[in-house]
């Protein structure tokens, strides 16, 4: 199974600040197929990004994901208040689908 | 609008069978090649992929909960359901059920439901 290690644990920062959240697989993620959510406490995950760059339908472009093989990044260009929240990534390209044990945005 | 919504008892006592249910609206799952999905979330941790049934019928497991693991679906109803057996107090968790497309994400998810494993 391919291992997602998400990095780090926590981030503390400001809004209007820049986030940068790492995604790193234990094998490489056949074609990319590499997702990111956001989780806010209550609520199911919300796909942001698909196949590792793409935005998700209604996804603000201050959301950006990069990335190949086994290293992905999700950058959050300037943080809004309603961007804290814990963000997991996702491989789709291996079996079985895997997810990353998450990153949380806390306000600072 | 596509919706889905997990319906089942919130606990179950350890060595029994865990059921839950997903209603869909907004789409037909017997059609458009879509994978219908359970995936699960211990208390303040990560998500999990249990596995999801295509819109032929053909079922798609987790290894690691193969053996206890059953999805099926009710197409008159439009409704998929997972059976998970001999559950003990590790199979506490959220269980959300979505949809997604072949060499695709999970796009639509319910809004997860609580099933506790208790005596």
């Amino acid at each position: 199974e391919t291992v997602l290690t998400q990095s780090p644990g926590t981030l503390s920062l400001s809004t209007g600040e820049r986030a940068t959240l790492s995604c790193r697989a234990s094998q490489t993620v056949s074609s990319s197929y590499v997702a990111w959510y956001q989780q806010k406490p209550g609520q199911a995950p919300r796909l942001l990004i698909i196949g590792a760059t793409s935005r998700a339908t209604g996804i603000p472009d201050r959301f950006s994901g990069s990335g190949s093989g086994t290293d992905f990044t999700l950058t959050i260009s300037r943080l809004e208040p309603e961007d804290f929240a814990v963000y997991y990534c996702q491989q789709y390209g291996n079996s079985p689908e895997t997810f990353g044990q998450g990153t949380k945005v806390e306000i600072k | 609008q596509v919706q889905l919504q997990e319906s089942g008892p919130g606990l179950v006592e350890p060595s029994q069978t865990l059921s839950l249910t997903c209603t869909v609206s907004g789409a037909s799952i017997s059609s458009g090649a879509y994978y219908w999905s359970w995936i699960r979330q211990h208390p303040g941790k990560g998500l999990e992929w249990i596995g999801y049934i295509y819109y032929t019928g053909s079922t798609y497991y987790n290894p690691s909960l193969r053996s206890r693991i059953t999805i099926s679906s009710d197409t008159s109803k439009n409704q998929f359901s997972l059976r998970l057996s001999s559950v003990t107090a590790a199979d506490t968790a959220v269980y959300y059920c979505a949809r997604k497309f072949s060499s695709s994400p999970f796009d639509y998810w319910g809004q997860g439901t609580l099933v506790t494993v208790s005596s």
